[in-house]
């Protein structure tokens, strides 16, 4: 296993386009987190899975923010409607259960909203 | 509620000297404490954590960080700075108990003069 992998890397969108991300986690982790980077910024959370179980989403940004983790592996994370305000690096990390553990990050996806 | 203060915003030192990077953190409980490093587009890497028992943790690439309860800090330190060692640097609590969510702090970013 090579880590948690983001796809893709890189994304453009024109304003008011839906987009979708996906994270591929470490193979034996049954938790995993979304956050959103701006530029200066730390990682902010967004929300996270403990294998399919959708655990806390209160902090998505908006109604037009999702995520899904449909059998408990990879996850996705769609923004509909995109707007410019929305341009960030989108991180997924993936850890083992609560506890003493630490939490594995992807390189993440940088999205440009044009 | 946990969350993380990093009072730098920039640091910037010579190469070879000391440095010494602040991380203030609020949290009722005993917490999880983290340091990561950033490259520039690159997601993040773990340089150390500290979970229990020893308050001086080593990491890799020749940091190491402090516990200090009564100051409620963790500090990031190191002997020799060399020039590869310029990036972005979080700190994150971690809550011990509850639904343990990585909490970051807004990242100091270092400066290696040659």
């Amino acid at each position: 296993d090579t880590g948690v992998s983001q796809n893709p890397r890189h994304k453009i969108t024109k304003r008011g386009q839906n987009v979708t991300f996906r994270c591929d986690p470490i193979s034996e982790h049954n938790r995993l987190y979304w956050y959103r980077q701006t530029l200066g910024q730390g990682p902010e959370f967004l929300t996270y899975f403990q294998n399919e179980a959708q655990l806390e989403k209160s902090r998505l940004l908006s109604d037009r923010f999702s995520a899904e983790r449909p059998k408990g592996s990879f996850s996705t994370l769609e923004i509909q409607r995109t707007e410019q305000g929305d341009s960030a690096m989108y991180l997924c990390a993936s850890s083992l259960e609560q506890g003493a553990t630490e939490a594995f990050f992807g390189q993440g996806t940088r999205l440009t909203v044009v | 509620a946990q969350s993380v203060t990093q009072p730098d915003i920039h640091i910037t030192v010579s190469e070879g000297a000391s440095l010494e990077l602040r991380c203030n953190y609020s949290y009722g409980a005993t917490p999880y404490l983290f340091w990561y490093v950033q490259s520039p587009g690159q997601g993040l890497q773990l340089l150390l954590k500290y979970f229990s028992g020893d308050t001086l943790v080593q990491g890799i690439k020749g940091f190491e960080a402090e516990f200090k309860r009564s100051q409620s800090s963790f500090n990031l330190r190191k002997p020799s700075v060399h020039w590869s060692d310029a990036a972005e640097y979080f700190c994150a609590v971690g809550a011990s108990g509850g639904s343990y969510i990585p909490t970051f702090g807004r990242g100091t970013s270092l400066i290696v003069h040659p």
